[in-house]
């Protein structure tokens, strides 16, 4: 079945660095990859969606590269700032392109 | 910017009650979905709905759980009969038709079985 890691151990780096979250997936081949920020008690929030054609996506500070190859999505943050503290979620959609198949997430803390 | 809205934010029930969870899709999606997050763990998908019916469900939504758009802007999630089991955020998202599966979702219920 298909299965989504994330790191589940925070992430935790200084204000004004660069983070980045790793997805890999298994028995799965998307045509795309989704991004979602989910702060506490509060729903996700879509950041960024890439193609399996498309090798990096960026926005704004936000930028996301999709290796079909290693089955991995990298998410990078530049010049991070405390409030992207936040818990980070790759997302996959099912093979029939309806629900999202999620990852456990990865909590990113950025401290001043 | 059009937003999905979810009432109410917090619900609180005792076991074996139904309770039902409202949401307000944004008004030109065509795609209506629920979710699940119990403290701690990941989203997990329950429902999708589409042109007034169920286009997939999971193995988490059985006979106790049942969707409805009782009219032009409102998408229910009812729990006829609740289990401790069933404490969790369930969120609401939509989508439009075409294009790509971005989902849009809502703040969330809390619901609470006692």
């Amino acid at each position: 079945s298909q299965k989504i890691e994330q790191n589940s151990e925070a992430l935790n780096i200084q204000e004004g660095k660069t983070a980045t979250l790793t997805c890999n997936y298994t028995n799965y081949s998307p045509a795309y990859l989704q991004w979602y920020r989910q702060d506490p008690g509060r729903g996700p929030v879509f950041l960024l969606l890439i193609r399996e054609n498309e090798k990096e996506k960026r926005k704004e500070r936000l930028k996301v590269t999709f290796d079909t190859t290693l089955k991995q999505s990298l998410f990078h943050i530049t010049a991070s700032q405390p409030a992207d503290s936040a818990t980070y979620l790759c997302a996959l959609p099912n093979t029939g392109f309806q629900k999202l198949v999620f990852g456990t997430g990865t909590r990113l803390l950025v401290s001043p | 910017e059009p937003e999905v809205t979810q009432t109410p934010s917090h619900q609180v029930t005792q076991m074996g009650q139904e309770v039902i969870l409202r949401c307000v899709p944004i008004s030109n999606h065509l795609y209506f979905y629920w979710y699940r997050q119990i403290l701690g763990q990941k989203v997990e998908f329950l429902v999708s709905f589409y042109n007034n019916e169920i286009s997939e469900k999971s193995e988490i939504f059985d006979d106790q759980f049942s969707v409805e758009r009782p009219d032009g802007s409102n998408f229910t999630l009812k729990i006829r009969s609740t289990k401790l089991e069933d404490s969790a955020m369930y969120f609401c998202a939509s989508r439009l038709a075409g294009g790509l599966n971005t989902q849009y979702f809502g703040p969330g219920t809390r619901l609470t079985v006692l």
